[in-house]
């Protein structure tokens, strides 16, 4: 199978810092990593992806990097704002359609 | 307006008792998804659908059961033998097994 680690499991920022959530993945045939966040009372929605044949990506605030040779992966969010707070899970696919989620980290942006 | 309907939002359950939890999806995806979210996990896979009226079991499919009679539902049922079955249930939908679609979940509480 596939094991993914996550950390930290929550973060607190204050408005305007960079938070960085950072996880692992064990197995070297997976090829591809979504970022979800969920809101409070909400359903997870995909804020980013990078696929293995890319080092990384970015979209506004938001970046991920992906180190395959260590097997690691990393959301980045700049100039964060309330509206981030939220618990974004990473995944890590290899096909079948399995996908293998993180235990999620409860990001809080402080005003 | 396209999406992942669950129903119902809030459910209720005595002890031995089967409940059936609704996922219906009108984005014409091929595959669905049930996960199982639990406080500080994250989220685990229990059945998954890629076409009509054919279904695999995920990590944690004891007590669980489901059918695809057709494409747009994907029941699940939690049985009198899943001996934990307070959770938060998410349903998901995919094409191409990318990105995953979610419902806005059911809460199981098991009186």
């Amino acid at each position: 199978g596939e094991n993914v680690e996550q950390h930290p499991s929550t973060l607190s920022v204050q408005e305007g810092d960079s938070a960085v959530i950072k996880c692992t993945y064990s197995d070297s045939a997976s090829n591809y990593f979504p970022w979800y966040k969920q809101e409070l009372g909400k359903r997870p929605q995909l804020i980013i992806d990078i696929r293995s044949n890319v080092g990384e990506k970015k979209d506004q605030r938001i970046a991920v990097t992906l180190n395959k040779t260590a097997k690691h992966f990393s959301l980045h969010i700049t100039e964060t704002q309330p509206e981030d707070s939220a618990v974004y899970f990473c995944a890590a696919y290899k096909g079948g359609n399995q996908f293998y989620f993180g235990t999620g980290t409860s990001l809080t942006v402080i005003p | 307006d396209g999406g992942i309907t669950q129903s119902p939002k809030y459910l209720f359950r005595k002890e031995g008792q089967n409940v059936t939890l609704s996922c219906e999806q009108n984005l014409n995806h091929d595959a669905m998804y049930w996960y199982r979210q639990d406080p500080g996990q994250g989220l685990r896979l229990i059945y998954y659908s890629q076409i009509v009226n054919d279904f695999q079991k995920g990590d944690i499919a004891e007590g669980y059961s489901v059918s695809r009679e057709k494409k747009e539902s994907f029941p699940l049922t939690v049985t009198s033998a899943q001996k934990n079955p307070t959770a938060f249930y998410l349903c998901a939908s995919s094409i191409a097994s990318w990105e995953l679609f979610f419902g806005e979940g059911s809460r199981l509480t098991v009186l």
